[in-house]
Formats: structure tokens, C-alpha cells, sequence
């Protein structure tokens, strides 16, 4: 079945360091690929998609790329800041209305 | 913001008592869901709702039920709450985000304690 596959955590970066959240998946066809953030107290929050390969999903400094040869949609960002501190999910939904989720990954940015 | 309400946000119960949170939406979407996110487990699907009265059962239902008499409403009832329900609740609503394919969007969460 569809699924999603994210790095372990916690990570704990420094104010301004470089940022990769690994995300590999398994699903038949061609799914939407997405990553939602989730601060402390709060819901989770879509933080950018993709929707086909190829594409690049970008907001806030973050991206990612929908790479279907590595089946894999990693998270980037070029210089974190303490503000980027939360948990991050990989999701992807494949036909219909069904969403897959990782476990989260935990990030703590330090000043 | 999704349009999603989530009542209660915070809830303390005891044992055996029924419990029922609430999720409004103003979107209009026709899917609804809802999870519960435990550390350890990240998020697990409840049940869910394709339409109004159309509802079906996720990876962890036992114990949980519910109901969708209209569009924007979708209730969540643990008929006799117990210690393992203990949790965080998500209510999600999905539909076409501007021909986009569709996207999942989360309420802000309700925390119920059972004691």
C-alpha cells in the first residue's frame, strides 16, 4: 500500500545552518506530495505541495522536489532560524481522498 | 486559516462518561476526518466522512463513533471514554485546492484528558 517513509528526529540545527528533512514514499501511480509543519499548541499546516514530477514546492524559504525516479520529496532550507522550530510531516495522496503520513520529524533551531 | 473549528479546544473527563467534540467547517469540502496524534505514533485516522451520513472507519475506530447530519458539521463521540483515549484530536477537511488536486487542511486541535 501507499505510504511514507521521513527521517528519524529530533534534529537540532544552529540559527542559520543548512536544512534537509529526508522523505521517501511508496504509492502506486502519481500522487501529490506535500509537507505540513506543526508548532507547539497548534494543528498542523500545509507548508507546500507538488503535485506532479518534476515540480518544486516553495514557501517561507522552504522547498522541495517531487522526484519520482528516487520516489523521494525532501525538504530544504538554506539558513533556518529559531523560528523554524517544530515538528515537520511528509504526506502524500494518492487517488480519492486518502492522505499518508510520516511520523514527523522534530526541529529544534538553536541561536 | 482552513475555515475549521474544533469545540472543545481542552476537555478534562472521567472514565466511563461519554465524551463528544464537535468540528465545524466553512468550506463547504466534502471530506472529513478525524485523528488522533499520540507521541510515538504520529497521526492515526479515526474515521471519516465522504458525504453527509457517509462515514467510514479508519486504522483505529474501536470505541469511537460518528455522525454528519450536515455538510459543515462532523461529530466525534467516544461512548465510554477511557485512559487510552487520553489524546489530541484532529478534525481535517480535503477538497480541490484551485484545480490543484486536493489538500488536507487541520483544525487547531482538542486536547481531552480522561481521568
Amino acid at each position: 500500500g501507499d505510504s511514507v517513509t521521513q527521517m528519524e528526529g529530533p534534529v537540532t540545527l544552529s540559527e542559520e545552518a543548512f536544512l534537509t528533512i529526508n522523505c521517501t514514499y511508496t504509492a502506486t501511480g502519481y500522487p501529490s506530495l506535500f509537507w505540513y509543519v506543526q508548532y507547539p499548541g497548534e494543528g498542523l499546516q500545509l507548508l507546500l505541495k507538488a503535485t506532479k514530477a518534476d515540480d518544486k514546492g516553495s514557501n517561507k524559504g522552504f522547498e522541495a522536489t517531487y522526484r519520482k525516479e528516487t520516489t523521494s520529496f525532501h525538504l530544504e532550507k538554506g539558513s533556518v532560524q529559531v523560528s523554524d522550530s517544530a515538528v515537520y510531516f511528509c504526506a502524500l495522496s494518492n487517488t480519492g481522498n486518502q492522505f499518508y503520513f510520516g511520523t514527523g520529524t522534530s526541529l529544534t533551531v538553536i541561536p | 486559516d482552513a475555515g475549521i473549528t474544533q469545540s472543545p479546544r481542552h476537555k478534562v473527563t472521567e472514565t466511563g462518561t461519554p465524551v463528544t467534540l464537535r468540528c465545524h467547517q466553512t468550506e463547504n469540502h466534502r471530506y472529513m476526518y478525524w485523528y488522533r496524534q499520540d507521541p510515538g505514533h504520529g497521526l492515526r485516522l479515526i474515521h471519516y466522512s465522504y458525504g453527509v451520513k457517509d462515514t467510514d472507519k479508519g486504522e483505529v475506530s474501536d470505541g469511537y463513533s460518528v455522525s454528519r447530519s450536515k455538510t459543515e458539521d462532523f461529530l466525534l463521540t467516544l461512548e465510554s471514554a477511557t485512559s487510552s483515549q487520553t489524546s489530541v484530536y484532529f478534525c481535517a477537511i480535503s477538497g480541490r485546492d484551485r484545480g490543484l488536486g486536493n489538500t488536507i487542511y487541520f483544525g487547531e486541535g482538542s486536547w481531552l484528558t480522561v481521568v
